[in-house]
């Protein structure tokens, strides 16, 4: 069982490059949802899924554009990179809301840098 | 606005000690209370999970008590090992927002 997997691992971006942060999850979650964690700091909600084809808004959206066709899938776009994105990113999935009585699950986390 | 508070940052102790981490919130609507691990270079694992009408949860060496109207959780370990090593969030749910707090990275030596 994979849980939720992220591609890449790493990546080095130049300023104004574009590029997609890959998330898929074989759990059949319903929620999936996109952080970003800077040094030292607690994550921040980017981007979150209630299920195929409903995506919606979270703490720091600007800059990044999400899409969810399949269940499985939650992939994060960027289309003009700034140094301001470089942070580590992580996706999670759960069985329901984040007010629910089920843990979310996460992924390993996409470290990604922008000179 | 929630916010969420970790104290201490970073704790260093000797392996068998039991340990204390704490954490506090602004607003005490909330739905649960998380605590997660963390590796480094790796994702959150789930350690806890308590409901806004539940005092504490246990898992193995774990215990995480709840006190919603002061706004404070804290993280008990038991005789802690160099496994535990690693750094503990916690997270409150409120509205439909998961806020994390910072952190408290734990060492446990040898």
């Amino acid at each position: 069982n994979a849980g939720v997997t992220q591609t890449p691992k790493f990546r080095i971006l130049k300023i104004g490059q574009s590029m997609t942060l890959q998330c898929t999850q074989d759990m059949n979650h319903n929620y999936m949802y996109w952080y970003r964690q800077d040094p030292g700091m607690g994550l921040k909600l980017i981007y979150y899924s209630v299920g195929a084809g409903i995506t919606d808004k979270g703490e720091v959206p600007n800059g990044y554009n999400v899409s969810r066709s399949t269940t499985e899938d939650f992939p994060l776009r960027l289309e003009l990179a700034a140094p301001s994105q470089t942070s580590v990113y992580f996706c999670a999935s759960s069985y329901g809301p984040q007010g629910g009585y089920q843990p979310q699950h996460f992924g390993d986390g996409t470290r990604l840098s922008i000179l | 606005k929630q916010e969420v508070t970790q104290i201490p940052a970073a704790l260093s102790v000797p392996e068998g000690e039991n340990l204390v981490l704490n954490c506090s919130f602004t607003d005490s609507a909330i739905y649960n209370l998380q605590w997660f691990r963390q590796d480094p270079g790796k994702g959150l694992t789930s350690l806890l999970l308590i409901q806004s009408s539940q005092r504490e949860q246990t898992s193995g060496r774990l215990n995480a008590s709840l006190d919603k109207s002061s706004g404070r959780s804290t993280l008990y370990i038991a005789a802690s090992q160099p496994g535990d090593s690693a750094t503990y969030l916690c997270a409150v749910t409120s509205g439909s927002r998961l806020t994390f707090g910072e952190g408290t990275q734990l060492t446990v030596n040898p």
